[in-house]
């Protein structure tokens, strides 16, 4: 079993839905970020957030410490979302695990 | 401030042959980390270094991969001898401090072996 798990592997949506993509995880750790990669592009940060929630535009991201387990949702799909979103957790002091991905495609 | 600059960003060689590759950080940061992602894999970290210092370098393969980040100009990631099961995407992130501080990725290097 990975330590880091994303759910749904792959994701299908019309534009403007509402989009959920979940990562659980089974180790401590310092922080949770969360990644954004284009195909065959860089990958680019979008949320590094340790508690609570965090909003920027039409993406917001929760984590529970607790539960292990973090959140990333989409507001109002667009197909220039379509990418894969990766979860990816700090563990130690600065080792990052990455979940898998998640493969989004919005459909116009 | 530009950000992590990697080169080339496509690179082909023959089995064999080295690949170098290249890793400029951020203006001001001077942690490196070095992660590889196969073909439909999630991305694994290899090597993680400051300047002129390998600090973990646990997940590189025990031979023909080496890291290094010298004291002026770029990380580079050498790999002899390349196979076919070298090809991969190279992506290497850089951040100001270690200890759990946001990592700022570059473009990646995608390694063909033919």
């Amino acid at each position: 079993k990975n330590e880091v798990e994303q759910s749904p592997q792959n994701l299908t949506a019309q534009e403007g839905e509402f989009i959920t993509i979940n990562c659980s995880y089974s180790v401590g750790i310092s922080a949770l970020h969360w990644l954004q990669q284009h195909p065959g592009g860089g990958i680019v940060s979008l949320f590094m957030l340790s508690s609570g929630k965090k909003k920027h535009g039409r993406l917001i991201a929760t984590i529970n410490i607790q539960e292990k387990h973090s959140s990333l949702h989409i507001t109002a799909s667009h197909p220039r979302d379509s990418a894969v979103y990766i979860c990816a957790v700090i563990s130690g002091t600065y080792k990052y695990i990455f979940g898998t991905g998640t493969r989004l495609k919005v459909l116009a | 401030n530009a950000g992590v600059m990697q080169n080339p960003r496509h690179l082909v060689r023959r089995r064999g042959q080295e690949a170098r590759l290249r890793c400029s950080p951020m203006k001001g940061h001077s942690h490196v980390y070095w992660y590889r992602q196969l073909p439909e894999e999630g991305l694994k970290f290899m090597v993680y270094l400051q300047k002129e210092n390998i600090i973990d370098e646990s997940g590189m393969p025990k031979e023909r991969f080496s890291a290094e980040f010298p004291k002026e100009g770029p990380s580079i990631l050498r790999i002899q001898q390349v196979v076919r099961g070298d090809s991969a995407a190279y992506f290497c992130a850089s951040s100001r401090q270690g200890g759990g501080t946001e990592a700022f990725f570059g473009q990646g290097t995608r390694l063909t072996v033919v």
